[in-house]
């Protein structure tokens, strides 16, 4: 059973551009969450996604971020128009509905120029 | 607003003896929490859940307790070795499957042989 997949696990971006990163569940599971790290910081939440549903977009910003999961294939983080302040690791998690327990991918590291 | 606090210094402990994390919360009353170790350039590794109504959780050289009382979850690692060097998350889960989970910023621990 494959772990939790994102790609890119790199990302360089020149301001303005815009940033796409993926991530692809545990099999099985329907629960999927993106977080933001800062170095030396901890994990910042961004939003909780269910298939076809976002059910709390609490920490992500209003603008320029916007996240999916569709009913087929990864769940999408998508930033519009980075700035150099988007520059971290975005984590992404997964779940099954039946346990707590989130399960982390590598992390997609973006740099923006 | 809810607050996790995390030993702020690094920890540095000869090899052999017991590790102990600290994790303190505050304005919260979680269902569960969660320890976690994340190494360099990696996501976060699961390691132990424990809940509310319980005191104390082992697993293999790993010892968790939480105080509900005092807002406090002790993480201890026995007969500690040069490979457990890494940081370690605490995270506070709710009772709602769509609670989000909030993370400490970690603790930096090194292991010296």
């Amino acid at each position: 059973n494959a772990g939790v997949m994102q790609n890119p696990r790199h990302l360089v971006r020149r301001r303005g551009q815009e940033a796409r990163l993926r991530c692809s569940p545990m099999k099985g599971h329907s629960h999927v969450y993106w977080y933001r790290q800062l170095p030396e910081e901890g994990l910042k939440f961004m939003v909780y996604l269910q298939k076809e549903n976002i059910i709390d977009e609490s920490g992500m910003p209003k603008e320029r971020f916007s996240a999916e999961f569709p009913k087929e294939g990864p769940s999408i983080l998508r930033i519009q128009q980075v700035v150099r302040g988007d520059s971290a690791a975005y984590f992404c998690a997964s779940a099954n509905t039946d346990t707590d327990t989130q399960y982390f991918g590598p992390g997609t590291r973006l740099t923006v120029l | 607003s809810q607050k996790i606090e995390q030993n702020s210094e690094a920890l540095n402990i000869q090899e052999g003896k017991t590790a102990t994390l600290t994790c303190n919360y505050t304005n919260y009353s979680p269902a569960y929490l969660q320890w976690y170790r994340q190494d360099p350039g990696r996501g976060p590794v699961f390691l132990l859940l424990i809940r509310e109504n319980e005191k104390e959780k082992r697993k293999e050289r790993l010892k968790v307790t939480f105080d509900t009382t005092l807002k406090q979850s002790l993480f201890h690692i026995t007969a500690s070795q040069p490979a457990d060097s890494a940081t370690y998350l605490c995270a506070l889960g709710g009772y709602s499957s769509a609670s989000k989970i909030i993370f400490g910023s970690g603790t930096r621990l090194s292991i010296r042989p």
